[in-house]
């Protein structure tokens, strides 16, 4: 399985809701990431796990809260959202830990979750 | 701090004619480099990908990327570009020597091909 998969595709809500998004991967790979992709932007980063633990946060704001539950799954939940946060959700993830080296530093992407907040 | 740079946010080509996306980058160290590709609403694929050793990278779909460290670029071609090649194309790169495997993209370019 070279998969990695995301839950819902499509999500609408409102800035009061509480919702999570879900991505999944059964390659074995130790290290996961939320990117987030604007309309004609390229995707920037906003969490990285390795080995299950937070390894990197880039100053994303409390309302976004990554959880990672075991080493295939990521969540990252939402609550008290604004409109602007509308946008792409991708999830990636990469063979071993963050180190680098030539076949860690592949990241497979999923096919993303798209975001409305209204 | 490293930055991509893609030349040209729109490229039209023929079918059948040479696609040639253009990527420089600016870096402290030796970077790896990647290509990616994103069809509308979808999730990036990648390309292909230079870390070390020979310069002239061959990817998936036909695509290959030659380093040039010397003009600090790593330009995406294809010899004839197919219809399924309208998307849109990332470079990004990354520090081998920095702690997180974090990517850097560029702006992207979108890729149309005429019939």
């Amino acid at each position: 399985d070279t998969e990695v998969t995301q839950t819902p595709k499509h999500l609408v809500m409102g800035m009061t809701n509480k919702k999570s998004l879900k991505c999944e991967q059964h390659m074995g790979h130790r290290a996961m990431y939320w990117y987030k992709q604007k309309a004609k932007k390229p995707p920037e980063l906003m969490f990285v796990y390795s080995y299950e633990k937070l390894s990197i946060n880039e100053s994303v704001p409390s309302r976004f809260s990554p959880e990672c539950p075991n080493s295939s799954l990521l969540n990252l939940h939402l609550h008290a959202l604004q409109p602007e946060d509308s946008a792409l959700y991708l999830c990636a993830s990469s063979q071993g830990g963050l180190a680098g080296g030539p076949s860690r530093n592949e990241q497979f992407f999923g096919p993303g979750t798209r975001l409305t907040v209204l | 701090a490293q930055s991509v740079t893609q030349l040209g946010s729109h490229v039209s080509v023929s079918e059948g004619a040479l696609v040639l996306l253009r990527c420089n980058y600016s870096s402290s160290v030796p970077p790896y480099l990647f290509w990616y590709v994103q069809y509308p609403n979808q999730g990036l694929q990648l390309l292909l990908k230079y870390t070390t050793g020979a310069t002239l990278v061959k990817g998936i779909n036909g695509f290959e990327a030659e380093f040039k460290k010397s003009e600090t670029s790593f330009h995406l071609t294809k010899p004839s570009a197919h219809m399924s090649d309208a998307a849109e194309y990332f470079c990004a790169v990354s520090d081998p020597q920095e702690y997180g495997n974090k990517l850097v993209f560029g702006a992207g370019t979108i890729l149309r091909v005429k019939s």
